[in-house]
């Protein structure tokens, strides 16, 4: 049980271009989800919690008007990169929240030309 | 500030060897711990976690681990490691009553010889 899906894993787009990532829990319900982005041989980066119905936390540093999160049912999230640029290129990684535990998606590689 | 640590960047260890992997915090309080498993290009797998209780807590892949309060610690072990054991090692820890944020060390890599 709680598993946890990505789609896609992988995408290119070419800068300027907006990309949708989404995150949805498969046997759960998760009222809470978190959007992390992890650089090459490091740790994650807490980017975001989406909360279904209501808007996303932010952290600090990350734009809101860039990572666009909307969780607008209890399986799913989604985040949009907009007008993407070869710096958001990263592996964007998701988690639902399950009984004070995250589950983690597989991950998204996301490359901006 | 609080923190989690993992002081070994890298491990390497032999097939059948046994295993730890350190993991140290600074809260005030105990707070929940986990311990994640992270393959190349793939997302985080959960292998165990502590929340309280037998303080000794068994995990998947024949994973352990040991909460030790005096030293604040949550190492992993494992008694005989396989080849397929070879990926990135996060521990990571949250707050009881304090949200559900996670905080995370910065990884252990573990390279297993053949």
């Amino acid at each position: 049980g709680a598993v946890v899906s990505q789609h896609p894993s992988r995408v290119i787009c070419k800068s300027g271009t907006s990309v949708k990532i989404e995150c949805r829990s498969l046997d759960f319900q998760a009222t809470t989800m978190f959007w992390y982005r992890q650089f090459p041989k490091q740790s994650l980066m807490l980017m975001a919690t989406s909360n279904e119905g209501s808007k996303a936390t932010y952290e600090q540093g990350v734009e809101k008007d860039k990572f666009l999160i909307n969780h607008a049912s209890l399986t799913l999230s989604t985040l949009t990169v907009t007008s993407a640029h070869p710096e958001d290129s990263s592996f964007y990684i998701c988690s639902a929240l399950r009984m004070d535990t995250q589950y983690f998606g597989p991950g998204t590689r996301l490359t901006v030309l | 500030a609080q923190s989690v640590t993992q002081p070994d960047i890298h491990i390497t260890v032999s097939e059948g060897a046994s295993l730890e992997l350190r993991c140290n915090y600074s809260y005030g309080a105990t707070p929940y711990l986990f311990w994640y498993v992270q393959s190349p290009g793939q997302g985080l797998q959960l292998l165990l976690k502590y929340f309280s209780g037998d303080t000794l807590v068994q995990g998947i892949k024949g994973f352990e681990a040991e909460f030790k309060r005096s030293q604040s610690s949550f190492n992993l072990r494992k008694p005989s490691v396989h080849w397929s054991d070879a990926a990135e090692y996060f521990c990571a820890v949250k707050l009881t009553g304090g949200g559900n944020k996670l905080t995370f060390g910065t990884g252990t890599q573990l390279k297993v010889e053949l």
